[in-house]
Protein backbone atom coordinates (compact mmCIF):
# COMPACT_ATOMS: atom_id res chain seq x y z
CA UNK A 1 0.00 0.00 0.00
CA UNK A 2 1.16 3.37 -0.45
CA UNK A 3 1.93 5.40 2.41
CA UNK A 4 1.43 9.41 2.61
CA UNK A 5 3.15 10.87 5.59
CA UNK A 6 2.21 14.65 6.31
CA UNK A 7 4.36 16.92 8.18
CA UNK A 8 4.10 18.62 10.36
CA UNK A 9 0.64 17.01 11.78
CA UNK A 10 0.31 20.59 14.01
CA UNK A 11 0.78 23.88 12.62
CA UNK A 12 -0.49 27.13 14.96
CA UNK A 13 -0.56 30.36 12.96
CA UNK A 14 -0.97 33.60 12.87
CA UNK A 15 -3.72 35.12 11.14
CA UNK A 16 -2.78 36.82 8.08
CA UNK A 17 0.80 34.93 7.73
CA UNK A 18 1.06 32.24 5.32
CA UNK A 19 1.29 28.18 5.98
CA UNK A 20 2.54 25.38 4.69
CA UNK A 21 1.98 21.47 4.89
CA UNK A 22 3.88 18.89 3.44
CA UNK A 23 2.81 15.50 2.10
CA UNK A 24 5.14 13.09 0.77
CA UNK A 25 4.10 9.68 -0.68
CA UNK A 26 5.99 6.10 -0.61
CA UNK A 27 6.09 5.78 -4.07
CA UNK A 28 5.51 8.14 -7.05
CA UNK A 29 2.47 9.14 -7.99
CA UNK A 30 2.28 9.71 -11.76
CA UNK A 31 -0.07 7.18 -13.13
CA UNK A 32 0.09 5.71 -16.81
CA UNK A 33 -1.95 8.05 -17.99
CA UNK A 34 0.45 11.03 -17.36
CA UNK A 35 -1.65 12.37 -14.30
CA UNK A 36 -0.93 12.71 -10.68
CA UNK A 37 -3.78 12.12 -8.43
CA UNK A 38 -2.95 13.95 -5.40
CA UNK A 39 -5.71 15.67 -3.54
CA UNK A 40 -6.06 18.26 -0.77
CA UNK A 41 -8.79 17.90 1.57
CA UNK A 42 -10.34 20.20 4.55
CA UNK A 43 -12.52 19.26 7.27
CA UNK A 44 -13.39 22.06 9.80
CA UNK A 45 -14.82 21.19 12.91
CA UNK A 46 -18.24 18.93 13.08
CA UNK A 47 -18.27 18.93 9.46
CA UNK A 48 -17.37 16.75 6.51
CA UNK A 49 -14.32 16.90 4.73
CA UNK A 50 -13.88 19.61 1.51
CA UNK A 51 -11.97 18.95 -1.57
CA UNK A 52 -9.60 21.81 -2.21
CA UNK A 53 -7.12 20.98 -4.43
CA UNK A 54 -7.07 17.87 -6.51
CA UNK A 55 -4.34 16.80 -9.61
CA UNK A 56 -1.58 18.15 -7.52
CA UNK A 57 -2.43 21.69 -8.54
CA UNK A 58 -6.39 22.17 -9.75
CA UNK A 59 -8.84 24.11 -7.39
CA UNK A 60 -11.94 23.31 -6.98
CA UNK A 61 -14.59 25.08 -7.60
CA UNK A 62 -15.72 28.46 -4.90
CA UNK A 63 -12.01 27.78 -3.33
CA UNK A 64 -10.23 30.66 -2.66
CA UNK A 65 -7.57 31.49 -4.88
CA UNK A 66 -4.81 32.16 -1.34
CA UNK A 67 -4.53 28.01 -1.41
CA UNK A 68 -2.52 26.48 -3.98
CA UNK A 69 -0.79 23.03 -4.46
CA UNK A 70 2.21 21.86 -5.74
CA UNK A 71 5.25 19.32 -6.30
CA UNK A 72 5.14 16.29 -8.73
CA UNK A 73 6.38 12.35 -8.19
CA UNK A 74 6.27 11.86 -4.40
CA UNK A 75 6.57 15.65 -2.59
CA UNK A 76 4.22 17.56 -2.21
CA UNK A 77 2.73 21.20 -1.12
CA UNK A 78 -0.29 22.86 0.14
CA UNK A 79 0.18 26.35 0.34
CA UNK A 80 -2.28 28.88 2.12
CA UNK A 81 -1.06 32.61 1.50
CA UNK A 82 -2.62 34.04 4.05
CA UNK A 83 -4.18 32.65 6.84
CA UNK A 84 -8.11 33.53 7.71
CA UNK A 85 -9.93 32.14 10.71
CA UNK A 86 -12.11 30.16 8.73
CA UNK A 87 -8.98 28.12 7.88
CA UNK A 88 -8.97 26.85 10.85
CA UNK A 89 -9.55 22.89 10.94
CA UNK A 90 -7.55 19.64 9.86
CA UNK A 91 -5.84 19.00 6.35
CA UNK A 92 -5.49 15.72 4.33
CA UNK A 93 -3.32 14.88 1.15
CA UNK A 94 -4.88 11.76 -0.49
CA UNK A 95 -3.37 9.62 -3.56
CA UNK A 96 -5.63 8.67 -6.32
CA UNK A 97 -3.21 6.78 -8.25
CA UNK A 98 -2.72 3.27 -6.13
CA UNK A 99 -6.50 3.03 -4.65
CA UNK A 100 -6.92 5.57 -2.55
CA UNK A 101 -4.78 6.33 0.81
CA UNK A 102 -5.03 9.52 3.12
CA UNK A 103 -2.22 11.00 5.05
CA UNK A 104 -2.64 11.28 8.73
CA UNK A 105 -3.96 15.18 8.84
CA UNK A 106 -2.16 18.16 9.77
CA UNK A 107 -4.41 20.28 12.66
CA UNK A 108 -4.07 23.99 11.48
CA UNK A 109 -5.63 26.41 14.52
CA UNK A 110 -4.60 30.09 15.23
CA UNK A 111 -1.75 31.26 17.75
CA UNK B 1 -26.52 21.66 -6.15
CA UNK B 2 -24.91 17.93 -5.70
CA UNK B 3 -26.27 16.16 -2.34
CA UNK B 4 -25.30 12.98 -0.83
CA UNK B 5 -27.51 12.35 2.29
CA UNK B 6 -26.22 9.37 4.24
CA UNK B 7 -28.73 7.26 6.24
CA UNK B 8 -29.16 4.15 7.96
CA UNK B 9 -26.12 4.59 10.49
CA UNK B 10 -27.24 3.23 14.27
CA UNK B 11 -25.99 0.97 17.27
CA UNK B 12 -24.84 -2.43 16.42
CA UNK B 13 -23.43 -5.47 18.42
CA UNK B 14 -20.52 -6.93 17.37
CA UNK B 15 -20.76 -9.88 14.64
CA UNK B 16 -23.98 -8.00 13.48
CA UNK B 17 -25.20 -6.03 10.25
CA UNK B 18 -26.24 -2.84 9.33
CA UNK B 19 -27.33 -1.06 5.64
CA UNK B 20 -26.26 1.90 5.06
CA UNK B 21 -28.05 4.15 2.16
CA UNK B 22 -27.29 7.05 0.26
CA UNK B 23 -29.20 9.38 -1.89
CA UNK B 24 -28.01 11.24 -4.64
CA UNK B 25 -29.05 14.05 -6.51
CA UNK B 26 -27.94 17.34 -9.13
CA UNK B 27 -25.98 15.27 -11.12
CA UNK B 28 -26.70 12.16 -13.43
CA UNK B 29 -25.75 9.65 -10.79
CA UNK B 30 -25.80 6.60 -13.32
CA UNK B 31 -22.80 7.91 -15.29
CA UNK B 32 -20.83 8.47 -11.52
CA UNK B 33 -18.23 6.29 -9.72
CA UNK B 34 -19.09 6.08 -6.17
CA UNK B 35 -17.50 5.36 -2.86
CA UNK B 36 -17.56 5.02 0.72
CA UNK B 37 -15.30 6.58 2.85
CA UNK B 38 -15.22 6.45 6.77
CA UNK B 39 -13.88 8.21 9.71
CA UNK B 40 -13.23 6.64 12.97
CA UNK B 41 -13.93 9.33 15.65
CA UNK B 42 -10.92 11.37 16.47
CA UNK B 43 -9.39 9.62 13.50
CA UNK B 44 -8.36 10.00 9.83
CA UNK B 45 -10.22 9.10 6.34
CA UNK B 46 -9.98 5.37 5.38
CA UNK B 47 -11.63 4.65 1.96
CA UNK B 48 -14.08 1.31 1.90
CA UNK B 49 -15.40 0.54 -1.23
CA UNK B 50 -16.14 1.35 -4.49
CA UNK B 51 -18.53 0.81 -6.94
CA UNK B 52 -18.11 1.74 -10.87
CA UNK B 53 -20.69 3.25 -13.32
CA UNK B 54 -23.12 0.11 -14.76
CA UNK B 55 -21.30 1.42 -18.54
CA UNK B 56 -17.89 0.28 -16.46
CA UNK B 57 -19.94 -2.86 -15.59
CA UNK B 58 -20.96 -1.85 -11.69
CA UNK B 59 -17.67 -2.94 -10.81
CA UNK B 60 -16.77 -3.38 -7.14
CA UNK B 61 -13.40 -3.03 -5.04
CA UNK B 62 -12.82 -2.76 -1.38
CA UNK B 63 -10.17 -1.82 1.11
CA UNK B 64 -8.45 -4.73 3.32
CA UNK B 65 -9.97 -4.94 6.24
CA UNK B 66 -13.81 -4.79 5.31
CA UNK B 67 -13.14 -7.14 1.97
CA UNK B 68 -15.42 -10.21 2.27
CA UNK B 69 -17.77 -8.81 4.80
CA UNK B 70 -19.00 -5.50 3.30
CA UNK B 71 -20.75 -5.24 -0.37
CA UNK B 72 -21.28 -2.22 -1.93
CA UNK B 73 -24.03 -1.56 -4.57
CA UNK B 74 -26.69 0.89 -6.38
CA UNK B 75 -29.75 1.36 -7.12
CA UNK B 76 -29.53 3.43 -10.85
CA UNK B 77 -33.59 3.76 -10.90
CA UNK B 78 -33.54 5.36 -7.12
CA UNK B 79 -30.23 7.25 -7.58
CA UNK B 80 -29.16 5.39 -4.20
CA UNK B 81 -25.55 3.90 -3.23
CA UNK B 82 -25.94 1.48 -0.92
CA UNK B 83 -23.34 -0.16 1.64
CA UNK B 84 -24.37 -3.43 3.65
CA UNK B 85 -21.97 -4.51 6.39
CA UNK B 86 -22.10 -7.57 7.62
CA UNK B 87 -20.04 -9.23 10.63
CA UNK B 88 -18.99 -5.87 11.99
CA UNK B 89 -16.68 -5.51 14.36
CA UNK B 90 -15.58 -2.83 17.34
CA UNK B 91 -12.99 -1.43 14.45
CA UNK B 92 -15.91 -1.13 12.29
CA UNK B 93 -17.20 2.09 14.31
CA UNK B 94 -17.29 5.56 12.46
CA UNK B 95 -18.65 7.77 10.50
CA UNK B 96 -19.67 6.55 6.97
CA UNK B 97 -19.59 9.52 3.71
CA UNK B 98 -20.85 8.56 0.62
CA UNK B 99 -18.56 10.31 -2.03
CA UNK B 100 -18.53 10.76 -5.57
CA UNK B 101 -15.23 9.68 -7.43
CA UNK B 102 -14.19 12.01 -9.75
CA UNK B 103 -10.47 12.91 -10.99
CA UNK B 104 -9.06 10.58 -9.13
CA UNK B 105 -10.51 11.57 -5.51
CA UNK B 106 -13.71 12.36 -3.77
CA UNK B 107 -14.88 15.62 -5.45
CA UNK B 108 -18.58 15.59 -3.14
CA UNK B 109 -19.48 14.24 0.10
CA UNK B 110 -22.43 13.81 2.54
CA UNK B 111 -22.90 14.75 5.95
CA UNK B 112 -22.31 11.26 7.13
CA UNK B 113 -23.96 8.64 8.99
CA UNK B 114 -22.82 7.18 12.63
CA UNK B 115 -21.95 3.48 12.76
CA UNK B 116 -21.61 1.95 16.65
CA UNK B 117 -20.36 -0.97 16.88
CA UNK B 118 -20.82 -2.40 21.11
CA UNK B 119 -21.57 -4.63 23.18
Amino acid sequence: DVVMTQSPLSLPVTLGQPASISCRSSQSLVYSDGNTYLSWFQQRPGQSPRRLIYKVSNRDSGVPDRFSGSGSGTDFTLKISRVEAEDVGVYYCMQGTHWWTFGQGTKVEIK
Amino acid sequence: EVQLVESGGGLVKPGGSLRLSCAASGFTFNNAWMRWVRQAPGKGLEWVGRITSKTYGGTTDYAAPVRGRFTVSRDDSKNTLYLQMNSLEIEDTAVYYCTTDSDGGPRDWGQGTLVTVST
